[in-house]
């Protein structure tokens, strides 16, 4: 059985950095895109960007370029989505999702992440 | 970046009527496009890719069509399962782009 599994609801500060998880498991890891989505409170869901953890190849919606960083650790089947200097607006929620045939077919539970001061 | 409109914004129908939701890309997208369900306190789900397809295990109550510029998801008879927000994604040109999302509601 395809699962994302992402890892647990984080609450920061503003300016502090984070890192979240996606573990996959039940395909072939590093035959496939991971993606991640960003679903502010109440609103649509937004396309941030993609990594293929066969060769680490990433690319980014260009209104996320630079604001986050995401890679890979394929030896443990894992995608991580990063901040270095979190702010208000970053709160949302996360989603990881598999990519095949350019279509997120397996989703992640999502991830809440709370930036409050 | 290409934009897509959904419309309405919101349907408000009964069970057993039938849904007819609207996507419009700013630009052609082919057929590359792709529809999504979700619902509260879920994540999203794949219903169909390139325009027509179902994804594995979506009933066959759900259809897509359209290529170019407009595309349609119809729900042939809405079940009470399937109140939701519907949204559509385009692949055809880079960002990949969703749109803003049809509601669609218990009348």
């Amino acid at each position: 059985e395809v699962q994302l599994v992402q890892s647990g609801a984080e609450v920061k500060k503003p300016g502090e950095s984070l890192k979240i998880s996606c573990k996959g498991s039940g395909f072939s890891f590093t035959s496939y895109w991971i993606g991640w989505v960003r679903q502010m409170p109440g609103k649509g869901l937004e396309w941030m960007g993609i990594i293929y953890p066969g060769d680490s190849d990433t690319r980014y919606s260009p209104s996320f370029q630079g604001q986050v960083t995401i890679s890979t650790d394929k030896s443990i089947n894992t995608a991580y989505l990063q901040w270095s200097s979190l702010k208000a607006s970053d709160t949302a929620m996360y989603y990881c999702a598999r990519q095949s045939g350019g279509n997120f077919d397996y989703w992640g539970q999502g991830i809440l992440v709370t930036v409050s001061s | 970046e290409i934009v897509l409109t959904q419309s309405p914004a919101t349907l408000s129908l009964s069970p057993g009527e039938r849904a007819t939701l609207s996507c419009r890309a700013s630009q052609s997208v082919s057929s590359y496009l792709a529809w999504y369900q979700q619902k509260p306190g879920q994540a999203p789900r794949l219903l169909i890719y390139d325009a027509s397809n179902r994804a594995t295990g979506i009933p066959a109550r759900f259809s897509g069509s359209g290529s170019g510029t407009d595309f349609t998801l119809t729900i042939s008879s809405l079940e009470p399962e399937d109140f939701a927000v519907y949204y559509c994604q385009q692949r055809n040109n880079w960002p990949p782009t969703f749109g803003p999302g049809t509601k669609v509601d218990i009348k």
